[in-house]
């Protein structure tokens, strides 16, 4: 079965440090993975993906992503945190051979000033 | 970028009403459109599937004669709750995807509207 684990319900860091927020999937053939952000009572935001190619790939707002076939993951990385930074972020893939964009639980960052 | 717009963002109603939400892709042709349904601190659950010109997917245990689902254009899909309940409130989110390279599983992104909080009394 296809599926996405995002094994930090919460992560803190000071502001100006670097952060990791952690992804694992399971699907089968080649993943199509995303990250997509969630400020309070709006929508989501696409972040990055990757599709093929290089491991690490870039995003918005100076986020990075690092694909990592054996440890099937793809954690989000950002080399200096903003307190603007703090909101809910979800890992995603494609299931399969499907249209089906499946979901991790979120991580919610929060940046301390 | 794309952008996908979703009106009502807030509805406040009593029970027994139907309520429609609209989602809209403003800059790009959406064959498929998606429906979500949020509750407090989870993660986003898809609702159905929104092909333009045919019948929704609904996935399982979602009531199709509940969730109405119509997607009439390239550009518009609208979901009807009808007879809602105050067990219906929660946050929904679509989304819509542009149409990738002749593959099913599609490499494009879904982008979502910005969510309609809906309240039944």
């Amino acid at each position: 079965a296809q599926s996405v684990a995002q094994p930090e319900d919460q992560v803190n860091v000071a502001e100006g440090n670097p952060l990791t927020v952690k992804c694992t999937y399971s699907v089968s053939g080649n993943p199509y993975l995303f990250w997509y952000v969630q400020y309070p009572n709006r929508g989501l935001q696409f972040l990055l993906k990757y599709i093929t190619g290089d491991n690490l790939v870039k995003g918005s707002y100076g986020f990075e992503a690092e694909f990592n076939k054996s440890q099937t993951s793809f954690h989000l990385k950002k080399p200096s945190a903003l307190v603007s930074d703090s909101a809910l972020y979800f890992c995603a893939v494609y299931g399969g051979a499907t249209n089906k964009l499946i979901f991790g639980t979120g991580t919610l960052l929060a940046v301390q000033p | 970028g794309a952008v996908v717009s979703q009106h009502p963002s807030w509805v406040i109603c009593k029970s027994g009403t139907s309520v429609k939400i609209e989602c809209r892709s403003l800059d790009f042709q959406a064959t498929t459109m998606f429906w979500y349904r949020q509750f407090p601190k989870q993660s986003l659950m898809l609702m159905a599937t929104s092909n333009e010109g045919s019948k929704a997917t609904y996935e399982q245990g979602v009531e199709k004669d509940k969730f109405l689902i119509n997607h009439a254009s390239l550009t518009l899909s609208t979901l009807t709750v009808t007879s809602a309940h105050p067990e219906d409130s929660s946050f929904y989110i679509c989304s819509a995807r542009a149409p990738g390279a002749g593959t099913r599983r599609s490499n494009q992104p879904q982008h979502f509207g910005d969510g309609t909080r809906l309240s039944i009394l």
